[in-house]
């Protein structure tokens, strides 16, 4: 069935440092959609990209659609202890159910 | 504008048993989704609603039902639990099709033992 990937599963940042996490989906996606969770809560809603190769900034977080709409990217740079949480893309699949991918856990030492 | 509530917070209860969780969408909003969320399997999409229609369905069980009422609020059932049905039920509320961004609710923790 159509999949929502991510990578890394897990990622361990210096403050301070940038890092990057990609989203993958096995088909082609209307839209895409970004969320953290914090510890312990739950998920929330961080934005959505529709075009192809659009780029949105909140911030330190770039979110990027890549040109097919197949893939995305969120990109934060100069981490700090309040970017602890994990990171989850979804986007609408068969059916137009919102399907979330594995998410990618970001742990930040100080 | 309330949040979405979901009721219990937690609930713990023993195999074999049935629940009930409940969810209260914001105020004028017409989508519920239901999702399940465990460390192995990350967010696994249950069903929605819209409008008391279910709209969509996920890959579980006949054991896992919903149903939305004339408010909004839905409810989700599972009968005959399992160890496995342990896990964190999160529901979500939208305006509907074509509106960004699903609002999630705090979650209803379930135990099963």
């Amino acid at each position: 069935g159509q999949q929502v990937m991510q990578i890394p599963q897990y990622q361990h940042v210096q403050e301070g440092e940038d890092f990057t996490t990609y989203c993958n989906s096995s088909t082609t996606l209307s839209n895409i959609q970004w969320y953290k969770q914090r510890p312990g809560g739950h998920p929330v809603f961080l934005i959505q990209l529709v075009k192809s190769g659009e780029v949105k900034k909140q911030k330190r977080l770039t979110f990027q659609f890549g040109e097919a709409k197949k893939n995305s990217s969120l990109h934060i740079t100069a981490t700090q202890t309040t970017d602890v949480g994990t990171y989850f893309c979804a986007g609408p699949t068969a059916g137009n159910k919102l399907t979330f991918g594995g998410g990618t856990r970001v742990l930040v030492k100080p | 504008k309330a949040g979405v509530t979901q009721t219990p917070r937690y609930l713990i209860k023993t195999r074999g048993q049935q629940v009930t969780l409940s969810c209260s969408p914001i105020s004028g909003h017409r989508s519920v989704s239901w999702y399940q969320q465990t460390p192995g399997q990350g967010l696994q999409f249950l069903f929605e609603y819209f409008s008391e229609t279910q709209r969509n369905k996920g890959n579980f069980p006949g054991r896992f039902s919903g149903r939305q009422f004339s408010n909004s609020r839905s409810e989700m059932n599972v009968s005959t639990l399992e160890l496995g049905d342990s896990a964190l039920y999160l529901c979500a509320s939208s305006p509907g099709q074509g509106s960004p961004g699903y609002t999630f609710g705090s979650g209803t923790r379930l135990t099963v033992v």
